[in-house]
């Protein structure tokens, strides 16, 4: 079935360093690709999000490209901060999924915790 | 705009008890949803409502039951709590059902535990 992987955290990093979160998924047609973030006793908010082959999502200095020769939408920032530590999840949304389009599968959710 | 609001936002319950989680949303959305947050589950869907009248069951439906109100309010009762409905409850709300392409807007979140 449809279905999204994402790499299993906890991930820490210090600051200023590299991100890249790996986020794979199966679908049966073209989704909708999309990065949420949960900051911590809050609720998901949209980071970013990408609609069709090659599009690339960005915001607040993440990135990520959705390819679709790899099935993949990795999550990328070039320079971490403190303020980003958050549990970040990879979600895909198809057309006529389940009976009712747009309804949201989401990845398990990687913790990030980024140290001064 | 208050977006999506939650309540309550703690809750404690006993085996068997019963209880309504309130949704509402001011941003004029048709879609609304009820998700539930496990520890290394990522989040589950437990009912949706695509449009005001319609509601429709999701991955994991089972002890629950859900009311479309009216356009802006969406229920999740749980008519006799188990321990295993001990999770984070998430109400979200999207623009139209019809676009698989929008963006979906949460709540806070329900910490609702069953002992």
């Amino acid at each position: 079935g449809d279905s999204v992987t994402q790499m299993e955290g906890p991930v820490t990093l210090s600051e200023e360093a590299f991100l890249t979160i790996n986020c794979t998924y199966t679908a049966t047609g073209y989704p909708s690709l999309f990065w949420y973030v949960q900051y911590p006793g809050e609720g998901l908010q949209l980071l970013l999000k990408a609609t069709k082959a090659d599009d690339k999502g960005s915001n607040k200095g993440f990135e990520a490209t959705y390819r679709k020769e790899t099935t993949s939408f990795h999550l990328e920032k070039g320079s971490v901060q403190v303020s980003d530590s958050a549990v970040y999840f990879c979600a895909l949304s198809l057309m006529n999924y389940g009976g009712s389009q747009g309804n949201l599968i989401f990845g398990k959710g990687t913790k990030l915790s980024v140290k001064p | 705009n208050a977006g999506v609001t939650q309540t309550p936002k703690f809750q404690v319950l006993k085996t068997g008890q019963s209880m309504t989680l309130q949704c509402a949303q001011d941003m004029n959305h048709n879609s609304m949803y009820w998700y539930r947050q496990d520890p290394g589950m990522g989040l589950r869907l437990i009912y949706y409502s695509a449009s005001e009248g319609t509601t429709d069951k999701g991955e994991v439906p089972n002890g629950y039951n859900v009311s479309r109100l009216n356009k802006r309010e969406f229920s999740l009762r749980l008519e006799s709590a188990a321990p295993s409905q001990t999770s984070v409850y998430f109400c979200a709300s999207k623009i139209q059902g019809a676009t698989y392409t929008d963006t979906q807007y949460f709540g806070p979140g329900t910490r609702l535990t069953v002992l």
